[in-house]
């Protein structure tokens, strides 16, 4: 079966660290996967993109990479600060029904503490 | 901050009543989305649509219908409102089927 998994449910990292947070996604063959951050009661916003023949992207702090061949991406948050504390949703498309809507994963919920 | 819109916010109505839920968006986006998404969960996407008199089910079923008839507008509507239908109701709009998608603000439904 289709499955979007994101590291963990939640990760506490110190203000000024590196946060990592992974994606690993099985039976899909996704042409591009983005990341978007949801803060409580909010819907979520676009961060970045990364298409299937792109290694990595960066945004200011943050970086995206996308390895096909281990079906993962991995998403840096570099000098992270408290405001960067939310949840992470990766979501990567899907063209079987030739729709190419989004699936999303659970979602990683970090903290940064000051 | 993405020009899309989302009422009401918040609902608390009883078992049996029929709802509406209103999106709109002014950013002439041809594509449109709702999913549902419980607490700690991910979003589930229940209907979308390609543009004016086009609508789709999503991959999770729901007994909610979804019409659009004019491009920035769509409703959701629950006929009879049931406990199970609790839950956050996203709407989302994307330019095109392969691009990003722009979210509202989310209804949260409490169905008693």
């Amino acid at each position: 079966s289709q499955k979007i998994e994101q590291n963990s449910e939640a990760l506490n990292i110190q203000e000024g660290k590196t946060a990592t947070l992974t994606c690993n996604y099985t039976n899909y063959s996704p042409a591009y996967l983005q990341w978007y951050r949801q803060d409580p009661g909010r819907g979520p916003v676009f961060l970045l993109l990364i298409r299937e023949n792109e290694k990595e992207k960066r945004k200011e702090r943050l970086k995206v990479t996308f390895d096909t061949t281990l079906k993962q991406s991995l998403f840096h948050i570099t000098a992270s600060q408290p405001a960067d504390s939310a949840t992470y949703l990766c979501a990567l498309d899907s063209d079987q029904t030739g729709a190419n809507n989004l699936f999303f994963g659970t979602g990683t919920r970090l903290t940064v503490i000051p | 901050e993405a020009d899309i819109y989302q009422t009401p916010r918040y609902l608390v109505i009883g078992t049996g009543k029929k709802i509406t839920l209103e999106c709109s968006q002014t950013m002439g986006h041809d594509k449109m989305y709702w999913y549902q998404q419980d607490p700690g969960m991910e979003l589930h996407l229940i209907h979308y649509s390609y543009g004016v008199n086009s609508t789709e089910k999503g991959d999770l079923s729901s007994e909610s219908t979804v019409s659009r008839i004019r491009t920035e507008h769509f409703p959701l509507t629950l006929e009879s409102a049931r406990p199970s239908h609790t839950s956050q109701y996203l709407c989302a709009s994307s330019e095109s089927p392969v691009e990003t998608q722009y979210f509202g603000p989310g209804t949260r439904l409490l169905v008693l």
